[in-house]
């Protein structure tokens, strides 16, 4: 099956810094990739996601990268604000038909420190 | 917007007891997931529902056991509850791979 690796486990950066987290991932056939952000005493909520036939896709501060050939994608943050704070899961999956069973890293903690 | 909700934001009950966690959607959603969120483990899949009455194991399946007799609605069954069954239960659900969360049940076995 599916194997997503996170990195790193825990981030802290000052206000106005950017973070990156990275995800690798097992499976050449999973071609579907989303961040989730999930903030204290809440479930994870969809941030961004981006699909196998696109290399990077932006939503104002928050960008994700795809390496298909390298099986790795990664989450872009800019100009950091406290309100970031918070934990990151990237994950993995097919897509459509029996492939919506997501994969997930094991977290990001990420710090934003004003 | 679509709504996850579950039961109990807190449970807590003994080891030996049988234990029920509700999850409803409001959106119609075929898909339905349960898993388990415990420190530096990420979220673990339980089991999951394709359709009413349909369910299928997910990567830890053992201890627990499902039940959606409803399209909206799902439940988590923890046949004799064990201490290291404490964790944080999150609920989800899904038109395709995009999932939506529940606020989640943090069960205490003691």
């Amino acid at each position: 099956g599916e194997n997503v690796e996170q990195h790193p486990s825990t981030l802290s950066v000052q206000e106005g810094d950017s973070a990156v987290i990275k995800c690798t991932y097992s499976d050449s056939a999973s071609n579907y990739f989303p961040w989730y952000k999930q903030e204290l005493g809440k479930g994870p909520q969809l941030i961004i996601d981006i699909r196998s036939n696109v290399g990077e896709k932006k939503d104002q501060r928050i960008a994700v990268t795809l390496n298909k050939t390298a099986k790795h994608f990664s989450l872009h943050i800019t100009e950091t604000q406290p309100e970031d704070s918070a934990v990151y899961f990237c994950a993995a999956s097919g897509w459509g038909g029996s492939n919506y069973k997501l994969t997930f890293g094991k977290g990001t903690l990420l710090t934003v420190n004003p | 917007d679509v709504k996850v909700t579950q039961s109990s934001r807190y449970l807590v009950k003994r080891t030996g007891e049988k234990v029920f966690l509700e999850c409803v959607q409001d959106m119609d959603h075929e898909n339905m997931f349960w898993y388990r969120q415990d420190p530096g483990l990420g979220l673990r899949l339980i089991y999951f529902s394709y359709d009413v009455k349909m369910k299928e194991k997910g990567d830890i399946p053992e201890g627990y056991s499902v039940s959606r007799e409803k399209k909206e609605r799902f439940s988590l069954i923890l046949e004799s509850a064990s201490t290291n069954q404490t964790s944080m239960y999150l609920c989800a659900s899904s038109l395709t791979n995009e999932q939506y969360f529940g606020p989640g049940t943090r069960l205490t076995v003691t």
